[in-house]
Parts: structure tokens; C-alpha cells; sequence
């Protein structure tokens, strides 16, 4: 069985652009999480989505963003990219509503 | 505010040491606790918590809660240099779902 998978794994963006990271969970997973994970520092919620339907939202602005598609894959969007955003964006799925997480590799993105 | 402590924050201990990683807690609605070990990208799980008292256990990898304390260990006996990683704790909030994990123990074990 494939795991948690995200896509690409490493990205360089200018400030101000936008950017896409996409994850396809663990066949059978319906629950799809989305965490940033600075330097140093442990993973911080972003988003869960459940069902396609959004179930948790973390402490970050309106310029992220995200969704989840019927075949239960995700997208995380972040829009007038700063330099803070740097980092490792990190997806889990999970069977049940965030009960148990399997992580992805995770996409490492740079701005400059 | 939900707040997560580990400590220590590193440790550096030579092979066949046993070493104790905690993880104290302040949650509201308190659902379960993981455990992971994150040696490059991925967090691996290692443990999830949702019962005081009972000692869960994986080879050299043991961990036990403590609802009343607020508080989680991860005990590792016998290291060795492939336990060298950040442990992250992370207990769950009900409602929202989301796991809040705390800044991680650098473990580097020495050959």
C-alpha cells in the first residue's frame, strides 16, 4: 500500500507569488490534516479536512487556504507568499475523523 | 491558551543508555496523545494515549499517561545510534480534532 503522498517535494518561490502542495492520502483514509513545521520548531495546525468537509482550522491567515476532492486527495494553498512561510508543509491522513495521523514526506518550501 | 512542554529539549547519551522524554500538557477536551519520532521529514507514529495508567509498549519503546498529572513519558531503554531523532508529543483536542505538538526532544545517541 502507498503511503501518505505529497507533491513536489521541494519548491523555491519569489515573495508575493502564490503556491499549490498537494497530498493524496492512504487508500481508505478520509481525513486529510495539513501542518507547518518551521525550523526548530514542532508541526503547528493549519487545516482538517473530513469527508471533503473543512472540521478544524488552525491559527493562520486567510491567505491559506484549502480543499479536499471527492477522491479524498487535497490541495493547500497559500496566496502572497512572505518570507515567513518557509517551511516543511506536512499532510496526514488518518481512517476516522484525525483519530491516529500518518504523515507524508512533506514539501519543503523556500521564499525568497 | 492549549499548551505543550517537552523536555528536555536535547539530550545526548551514549548507546545502551536508557533515557526518559516528557511531555506536559494543558488542553481543553482532552481526546488522546501521540507520539512520534521525526528523524528527516516524515514524523513516524510511535505511540497513541488515551488511558491513564496503562503502559503501552513497543520493543525498546514504552509510554505511559497521566490524565490527572497532565503529563506523558516515552522511555527508550537500551539506545542505540538509530534512535537518534526529535521525539514530538502531540495530545489532541476534541472539537476541532487537531493535534498540538510541542517543540520535540533532540535525542542523539552516541556509538
Amino acid at each position: 500500500d502507498a503511503g501518505v503522498t505529497q507533491s513536489p517535494t521541494h519548491l523555491i518561490k519569489t515573495r508575493g507569488q502564490h503556491v499549490t502542495l498537494r497530498c493524496s492520502p492512504i487508500s481508505g483514509h478520509k481525513s486529510v490534516s495539513w501542518y507547518q513545521q518551521v525550523l526548530g520548531q514542532g508541526p503547528q495546525f493549519i487545516f482538517q479536512y473530513y469527508e471533503k468537509e473543512e472540521r478544524g482550522r488552525g491559527n493562520f491567515p486567510d491567505r491559506f487556504s484549502a480543499r479536499q476532492f471527492p477522491n479524498y486527495s487535497s490541495e493547500l494553498n497559500v496566496n502572497a507568499l512572505l518570507l515567513g512561510d518557509s517551511a516543511l508543509y506536512l499532510c496526514a491522513s488518518s481512517t476516522t475523523e484525525g483519530y491516529g495521523y500518518t504523515f507524508g514526506s512533506g514539501t519543503r518550501l523556500t521564499v525568497v | 491558551e492549549d499548551k505543550v512542554v517537552q523536555s528536555p529539549l536535547s539530550l545526548v547519551v551514549h548507546e545502551g543508555d536508557t533515557v526518559t522524554l516528557n511531555c506536559s500538557y494543558e488542553v481543553t477536551n482532552f481526546r488522546s496523545l501521540l507520539w512520534y519520532k521525526q528523524e528527516k521529514k516524515a514524523p513516524t507514529f510511535l505511540f497513541m494515549l488515551t488511558s491513564s495508567g496503562i503502559e503501552k509498549k513497543s520493543g525498546r519503546l514504552s509510554s505511559i499517561l497521566d490524565k490527572k498529572e497532565l503529563f506523558s513519558i516515552l522511555n527508550i531503554t537500551a539506545t542505540q545510534t538509530g534512535d537518534s531523532a526529535i521525539y514530538l508529543c502531540a495530545p489532541q483536542t476534541s472539537g476541532t480534532y487537531k493535534y498540538i505538538f510541542g517543540t520535540g526532544t533532540r535525542l542523539k545517541v552516541l556509538a
